[in-house]
């Protein structure tokens, strides 16, 4: 399967506890992309990386989370503290180096519950 | 601040017939036009895109139309297949920045 891999599919954690998501882009792919889904609602888009840097961050909330996209490795999606409302379908997406009209392509997302 | 808008939150048609799914925009910065298919408990799958420099693209049963004086965009389905039954996302985006901006969504039931 040479798609978007997220891992894990789901996740629980109990309030203030830490997250971690995890999301290999597609091979060849050198963007990724963090959306958040909440239910009955579009994706909001949270941040994007290129590897080791950060160059859109502008959907990300200022406190709690933090993403990173290493030189060796998947990107991490972290959250710490969690609350209720952090509960949500994560999406990672990654698209082509080249080109700013490329398509994204989605991984099946992990879906955060916060007990 | 909805920039993206699809304003049917569902569409139900019978098979063999066109499924037209719409969207509207407010950003003018926009200049790239998608739309995904997204089924239960799986991730937005991408159908067919649109730049802003074309008027119309064609991938076998899709077509997106593009009306950028309406800023308007819509997604034919020609013939409707019952497997196309799912939520269907329009998305945009400006060359400047590629975060997407996503509708809400149209639940589409093809009826065999």
């Amino acid at each position: 399967n040479a798609g978007v891999m997220q891992n894990p599919r789901h996740l629980v954690r109990r309030r203030g506890q830490e997250a971690r998501l995890r999301c290999s882009p597609m091979k060849g792919h050198s963007h990724v992309y963090w959306y958040r889904q909440l239910p009955e609602e579009g994706l909001k888009f949270m941040v994007y990386l290129q590897k080791e840097n950060i160059i859109d961050e502008s959907g990300m909330p200022k406190e709690r989370f933090s993403a990173e996209f290493p030189k060796e490795g998947p990107s991490i999606l972290r959250i710490q503290q969690v609350v209720r409302g952090d509960s949500a379908a994560y999406f990672c997406a990654s698209s082509l180096r080249t080109g700013s009209n490329q398509p994204q392509h989605f991984g099946d997302g992990t879906r955060l519950s916060i007990l | 601040d909805q920039q993206v808008k699809q304003n049917s939150p569902s569409l139900s048609v019978q098979e063999g017939r066109i499924s037209i799914l719409n969207c509207d925009y407010t950003n003018s910065m926009f200049d790239y036009f998608l739309w995904y298919k997204k089924y239960p408990a799986e991730g937005p799958t991408f159908l067919i895109s649109i730049s802003s420099i074309k008027d119309k693209n064609e991938d076998g049963r899709f077509t997106v139309f593009l009306n950028k004086s309406a800023k308007h965009l819509s997604l034919h389905i020609v013939p409707s297949q019952p497997g196309d039954s799912a939520v269907y996302f329009c998305a945009a985006s400006d060359t400047g920045r590629r975060a997407l901006t996503f509708g809400s969504g149209t639940r589409l039931q093809v009826q065999p």
